[in-house]
């Protein structure tokens, strides 16, 4: 089975400052699909950025992008020039095809003004 | 972009009824939906997956029985807590998957269920 493993439960960047968030991930497959998915307070999920596995050039949305390390299985989340909107829990998910999505713990990031 | 509409997004009950948690999807026609379960502090836990005009698959250790599913059609699909206790009372979230939009998943804005 697929597991996904964020080591880090809370993180914490000075505003303005940049953070990397972790996260490995397990599984057999060559083909599939990594996501980073951000919940504010509000509890609404949002996508933050996501990978296909084949392809090799790390994913990028404006102040996100992402390392990722197919070998290593490692899928890290860099946040430049952090804001105090990006404080939320931020989780790492795997997903196959059109399979389920398959979440990490999370990993609540505090952005200090 | 795609929206999904959860309802509601809180509801207070007695132990012992039922409630019906409704995921819309308003924009888009959605094949296949997903209904979660979030503990305080926790990760997402996928309880079942459900596609338009088929019973919904559980995980297992899900009751089917306790937590009914319908799709009856490609813009809804219900969650029926059914004799709620206080150990169900949590964080209900679906997420939903468009018929061209294969790659994407769009979540609703979650029901806060808490069973007295």
């Amino acid at each position: 089975a697929q597991t996904v493993t964020q080591s880090q439960p809370e993180m914490s960047v000075q505003e303005a400052e940049t953070v990397t968030l972790s996260c490995t991930y397990d599984t057999s497959e060559s083909d599939y699909y990594l996501f980073w998915y951000k919940q504010p307070p509000s509890r609404q999920m949002i996508l933050v950025i996501r990978q296909e596995a084949y392809k090799q050039q790390n994913a990028t949305e404006n102040r996100f992008s992402v390392n990722f390390q197919k070998a290593a299985k490692s899928f890290s989340l860099k946040i430049s020039d952090s804001q105090l909107g990006d404080a939320a829990m931020y989780f790492c998910a795997y997903r196959r095809g059109n399979e389920k999505l398959t979440f990490g713990t999370g990993t609540r990031l505090t952005i200090i003004p | 972009g795609a929206v999904v509409s959860q309802h509601p997004s809180w509801v207070i009950c007695k132990s012992g009824t039922s409630v019906k948690i409704e995921c819309r999807s308003l924009d888009f026609q959605a094949t296949t939906m997903f209904w979660y379960r979030q503990f305080p502090k926790q990760s997402l836990m996928l309880m079942a997956t459900s596609n338009e005009g088929s019973k919904a698959t559980y995980e297992q250790g899900v009751e089917k029985d306790k937590f009914l599913i319908n799709h009856a059609s490609l813009t809804l699909s219900t969650l029926t807590v059914t004799s709620a206790h206080p150990e169900d009372s949590s964080f209900y979230i679906c997420s939903a998957r468009g018929v061209s939009g294969a790659n994407v998943l769009t979540f609703g804005a979650g029901s806060r269920l808490t069973v007295l």
